[in-house]
């Protein structure tokens, strides 16, 4: 099955730049979408098809992908953005086709 | 503004069903153009895809859990409903109905989102 591993967390001061990585066998290959899970809430999309966001979602959330890793830029990282992220793709070849990755915490300094 | 809103029971005896509801309202799921899905979370863990479902009512499900899962709808009640039978306590997860992916994009995302419900299998 295919595996999408994300770091389990990252931390990062207020101000400053945060990097979500998402490694997969060729992942470039794959629409990359991104979730922010805040604790006791529904996951949120903030990046969907590697780099395009939904209306609401600030400026502030970037996302690219090519090769084994798509990365999820959180820029100028602010309290409210502290919460736990998952990258998804679609890989028919799998045995569970819609793939979530491992999370990962971002935790603000 | 899209919303959903997961239904039933909290606590499931172990090899029963678990049945949940979700309810859709400021859209209606027979316009069609999405497929209606389930998603679990298991404590503290990531998230799981467990199948969705068309207005038509065609359904694909995981195929790790697709011989204990049926995805039904009832449009009449703009609702879509889960069963799952012979439960464990591996089953114990937060369940979250939400709308997607796309019809014409069976790579798309998953865009709006119930809040979830925890059911808990234990006797």
């Amino acid at each position: 099955s295919y595996v999408l591993t994300q770091p389990p967390s990252v931390s990062v001061a207020p101000g400053k730049t945060a990097r979500i990585t998402c490694g997969g066998n060729n992942i470039g290959s794959k629409s990359v979408h991104w979730y922010q899970q805040k604790p006791g809430q529904a996951p949120v999309l903030v990046i969907y098809y590697d780099s395009d966001r939904p209306s609401g979602i600030p400026e502030r959330f970037s996302g690219s992908n090519s090769g084994n890793t798509a990365t999820l830029t959180i820029s100028r990282v602010e309290a409210g953005d502290e919460a736990d992220y998952y990258c998804q793709v679609w890989d028919s070849s799998s045995d569970r086709d819609y793939v979530f990755g491992t999370g990962t915490k971002v935790t603000v300094l | 503004q899209v919303q959903l809103q997961e239904s039933g029971p909290g606590l499931v005896k172990p090899s029963q069903t678990l049945s949940l509801t979700c309810t859709v309202s400021g859209g209606s799921i027979s316009s069609g153009g999405y497929y209606w899905s389930w998603i679990r979370q298991h404590p503290g863990k990531g998230l799981e895809w467990i199948g969705y479902i068309y207005y038509s009512g065609s359904t694909y499900y995981n195929p790790s859990l697709k011989s204990r899962v049926t995805i039904s709808v009832d449009t009449s009640k703009n609702q879509f409903s889960l069963k799952l039978s012979s439960v464990t306590a591996a089953d114990t997860a937060v369940y979250y109905c939400a709308r997607g992916p796309p019809k014409v994009a069976a790579a798309g995302n998953f865009d709006y989102w119930g809040q979830g419900t925890l059911v808990t299998v234990s006797s």
